[in-house]
């Protein structure tokens, strides 16, 4: 089975830290997914990758960039958090870009 | 243009069938279909390609009409295990194939 693994399941930050969300799968897909989660908007694409070094702007990267220096290791950071990025942030990869999207469990993001 | 899904929630007995419609006012590529329990990641149901195909297993199965722009997943006698929340997304032509957009997704709750 394909797993994607994000370090942290619940998380609490102060106004103005950095902050990083790491993201690790095991299945070699190409491509992985930054979205952030939130009530009555359903999941919104922040940044994707579809090689290692390559990253492209989703529909909200406002705030947020990403890094991607392995294969399988995609991380997001936000370089200076505020309280309206508190959030739940998923993690996704897939094999090629028409194919499903395997996600992670999710990371609970609380910016204080 | 986030694809508007309906209804925004639906109650179920077992053994009841459900439809939930998603809508996009842009000419669809593909449509993804997930459903996410709570707390848990969200999974991964079915792709529908453009063709006007119907997909399905099970009792779970779904269409696209390409020509109105919607997709439609048809959940048969409903059993417990189909509670969760259904998000479609969205690939639209000129855009990006990893570029899904996702509804703000179908609350369906089923009781005994």
């Amino acid at each position: 089975d394909v797993k994607v693994t994000q370090s942290s399941r619940y998380l609490v930050k102060r106004t103005g830290e950095k902050v990083f969300l790491e993201c690790v799968q095991d299945m070699d897909h190409e491509n992985m997914f930054w979205y952030r989660q939130d009530p009555g908007l359903g999941l919104r694409l922040i940044y994707f990758s579809y090689d290692v070094k390559m990253k492209e702007k989703g529909d909200i990267p406002e705030g947020y960039s990403v890094s991607r220096e392995k294969k399988e290791r995609f991380s997001l950071i936000l370089e200076s958090a505020s309280t309206n990025q508190t959030s739940m942030y998923l993690c996704a990869s897939s094999p090629t870009d028409r194919e499903n999207k395997f996600f992670g469990s999710g990371t609970q993001l609380s910016v204080l | 243009q986030q694809p508007v899904q309906s209804p925004q929630a639906v109650i179920l007995r077992e053994g009841e069938d459900a439809v939930i419609n998603c809508s996009s006012s842009k000419a669809l590529y593909s449509v993804h279909w997930y459903r996410q329990k709570h707390g848990e990641a969200p999974v991964f149901l079915m792709i529908l390609l453009k063709g006007g195909e119907q997909k399905g297993h099970e009792k779970i199965s779904a269409s696209f009409n390409e020509k109105k722009q919607q997709s439609s997943l048809y959940l048969t006698a409903s059993q417990l295990s189909y509670s969760g929340t259904y998000f479609c997304g969205t690939a639209t032509y000129g855009g990006a194939t990893n570029k899904l957009i996702f509804g703000t997704g179908t609350l369906l709750a089923v009781q005994p």
